[in-house]
């Protein structure tokens, strides 16, 4: 496997389920960020974490819950979620440090619906 | 992220070059001008980079203005595979935590005509 992946690609999800989406990145990287994309809206920042420690939380709703065990692997954790969070969920890595140098490097995403 | 402005779309034809630009008159001077595109039904793809000179790669070429106030992504040679939403994003030289996220706007969408 190589740059970012990302499971499942697509998932359909009850508003009382409890699901998780994984993202493994084959890069080396260790800063890994979740994105949302809604349809009509661009992309928005969720989480980011560098060297295994959350650095930003956009002002996510706490039915979203990011874990990152270690820096190739990242998973956010979903439950009681609203059909308005139906959306494709991005998962992207870099190297942490002097971030503007650094470009991220995106997973295909995991298409959501909450029904 | 300081704030960019680009066209809405462009349209262009195949095996041409196309010139997207993007304006960001509010740049600092130590943030990096990065480009990236998303295809259809796929996740953002990292484009090119700069911060004061020009930059070629295996992609494209970006030209960055002497005020770098503005700046110019170069297609040479469009292919209908380049169709995509192109996105310029700043991005400062250091933040807290050593990683920061991207701030997307709506970015141009290319349209090429074969």
């Amino acid at each position: 496997e190589t740059g970012v992946t990302q499971t499942p690609r697509h998932l359909v999800m009850g508003m009382t389920n409890k699901k998780s989406l994984k993202c493994e990145q084959h890069l080396g990287h260790n800063a890994m960020y979740w994105y949302k994309q809604s349809a009509k809206k661009p992309l928005e920042l969720m989480f980011v974490y560098s060297l295994e420690e959350r650095v930003e939380n956009n002002s996510v709703p706490s039915r979203f819950s990011p874990e990152c065990p270690n820096s190739s692997h990242l998973f956010l954790h979903l439950h009681t979620l609203q059909p308005e969070d139906s959306a494709l969920y991005l998962c992207a890595s870099s190297q942490a440090g002097t971030s503007g140098a650094y470009e991220q490097y995106f997973g295909p995403g995991t298409r959501l619906t909450v029904t | 992220d300081a704030k960019t402005t680009q066209p809405n779309s462009m349209e262009s034809n195949e095996e041409e070059p196309v010139h997207l630009p993007c304006n960001h008159s509010t740049i600092s001077g130590t943030d990096y001008i990065h480009w990236y595109r998303q295809l259809p039904s796929q996740g953002p793809e990292y484009v090119i980079h700069g911060l004061t000179s020009n930059v070629n790669n295996r992609m494209a070429s970006l030209a960055i203005a002497e005020d770098r106030k503005s700046s110019t992504l170069i297609l040479h040679r469009a292919t209908l595979r380049d169709a995509a939403v192109y996105y310029c994003i700043l991005r400062a030289m250091y933040s807290g935590g050593g990683a920061d996220g991207l701030t997307f706007g709506k970015g141009t969408h290319l349209i090429i005509q074969p």
